[in-house]
């Protein structure tokens, strides 16, 4: 059964520190996988897109790595900002059809 | 361009009641995507249009959801009748490509169904 699970769910860190999101999938065959921001009350952004041969890919302070063998997927954020704070949605694309995961809520606090 | 426009931005409305949520797609862009999002679920794919035909509705969750892309500019998802289940957070969205380009959302209409 084709999921895209991520983790946490949720995670409070302290402005200014690093943290990674996990996104794990089993989606087959795979085409690419993306990385959206999610403000509260507003639409998905793109952060970054990967394809199967792409490893590490970055956007700012935004970087994502992808395994393929592993089927594994990290958002590493770096010196973290209150405008941070969102969810963070892993999307992966294959066979013709889009699968998502329910997300990773991001809260930077002061 | 301003983006993907929604509206309406809000939408409340009583169980059996017509709901029609209206989409501008960005110029240019020749697939238009219509998403569902709950706390539960997450982001759902409801239907994708290319060059305003639809091609893939089985996110379609019954037959009360009906969407219409008459012109390049411009899409309907309709809820006819609503139920209190069908309230959600729709998004339509819009790309260059199917999958592998990014694609835009627009801002939301968060629809309540009483």
């Amino acid at each position: 059964k084709n999921q895209v699970e991520q983790s946490p769910q949720s995670l409070i860190i302290l402005e200014g520190k690093n943290c990674t999101l996990q996104c794990n999938y089993t989606v087959s065959p795979f085409s690419n996988l993306r990385w959206y921001k999610q403000d509260t009350g507003r639409g998905p952004v793109s952060l970054t897109i990967m394809t199967f041969s792409e490893n590490t890919k970055s956007n700012g302070r935004y970087t994502a790595t992808l395994d393929a063998d592993t089927k594994q997927s990290s958002l590493h954020i770096t010196a973290s900002q209150l405008s941070d704070s969102a969810s963070y949605i892993c999307v992966v694309s294959g066979g013709g059809n889009l699968f998502f995961g329910t997300g990773t809520r991001l809260t930077v606090i002061p | 361009d301003a983006g993907v426009i929604q509206s309406p931005r809000h939408e409340v409305t009583e169980m059996g009641q017509e709901v029609t949520l209206r989409c501008k797609p960005i110029s240019g862009h020749d697939y238009l995507f219509w998403y569902r999002q709950t706390m539960m679920r997450g982001l759902e794919l409801l239907i994708y249009f290319n060059n305003n035909v639809p091609i893939d509705d089985s996110g379609m969750p019954e037959d009360r959801f009906s969407a219409k892309m008459p012109n390049a500019s411009f899409s309907t998802l309709k809820i006819q009748p609503s139920e209190p289940r069908d309230s959600a957070v729709y998004f339509c969205a819009s790309s260059w490509g199917r999958f592998g380009n990014e694609q835009f959302f627009g801002p939301g209409t968060r629809l309540t169904v009483l």
